[in-house]
């Protein structure tokens, strides 16, 4: 069974810094997607990036981006010259290469952006 | 563009009584659609998933149960509701194929007392 663990419950930065946040899981599958979810205090599920598995390239999103580490099974998300908006919890998710396309939430990291 | 939508946005219910928490996507057609529960401070754990109608899967032993009465509706229910149902649930659907991923309701906050 597939496991993903974040194991920073919580984390703060100062605006305009750069933070990253840390997931890794665990499969034996070769073919998955990885996924980083905000849920902001609204309780909104927003996706923010996401990374096939069979890419070597890192994904971006502005100034999102990820460090896709598949032999370590790592998958850290960079938020880069943080904005007070970016206060919020954050998941990381893995899903399987299969037909029910489950997703697989770490328990989260909370992540407070500092004025 | 397609839309999820998930209803009451909150819900407080006595012990013992009924649940119905309705969900409906527009936009799409044959959507794999799914119900997750989140208790307080805690991350997302999927109670049902559906990829297609009448088709429902569950994923944990519970007293809740889910119907897809129809193509984009999904509906998580409960004849006799406890006190561990608390929670905030979330509907969320995908357009399927193993790569795609999931989009989200606004969630429903439930309270038991």
């Amino acid at each position: 069974a597939q496991t993903v663990t974040q194991s920073q419950p919580e984390m703060s930065v100062q605006e305009a810094e750069t933070v990253t946040l840390s997931c890794t899981y665990d499969t034996s599958e070769n073919n998955y997607y990885l996924f980083w979810y905000k849920q902001p205090p609204s309780r909104q599920m927003i996706l923010v990036i996401r990374q096939e598995a069979y890419k070597q390239q890192n994904a971006t999103e502005n100034r999102f981006s990820v460090n896709f580490q598949k032999a370590a099974k790592s998958f850290s998300l960079k938020i880069s010259d943080s904005q007070l908006g970016d206060t919020a919890m954050y998941f990381c998710a893995f899903m399987k290469h299969d037909n029910t396309d489950k997703l697989i939430f770490g328990t989260g990291t909370r992540l407070q952006v500092f004025p | 563009s397609q839309t999820i939508h998930q209803w009451p946005a909150t819900l407080v219910q006595p012990v013992g009584s009924p649940l119905s928490l309705e969900c409906t996507v527009e936009g799409t057609s044959n959507p794999n659609l799914y119900w997750y529960r989140q208790a307080a401070g805690r991350g997302l754990q999927l109670l049902f998933y559906s990829v297609g109608i009448g088709q429902i899967s569950s994923e944990v032993p519970q007293n809740l149960s889910a119907s897809r009465p129809q193509d984009r509706q999904f509906i998580l229910s409960s004849k006799k509701l406890l006190l561990s149902d608390s929670g905030f649930y979330l509907c969320a659907w995908n357009s399927g194929g193993g790569t795609q991923p999931q989009h989200f309701g606004d969630g429903t906050r439930l309270s038991i007392l």
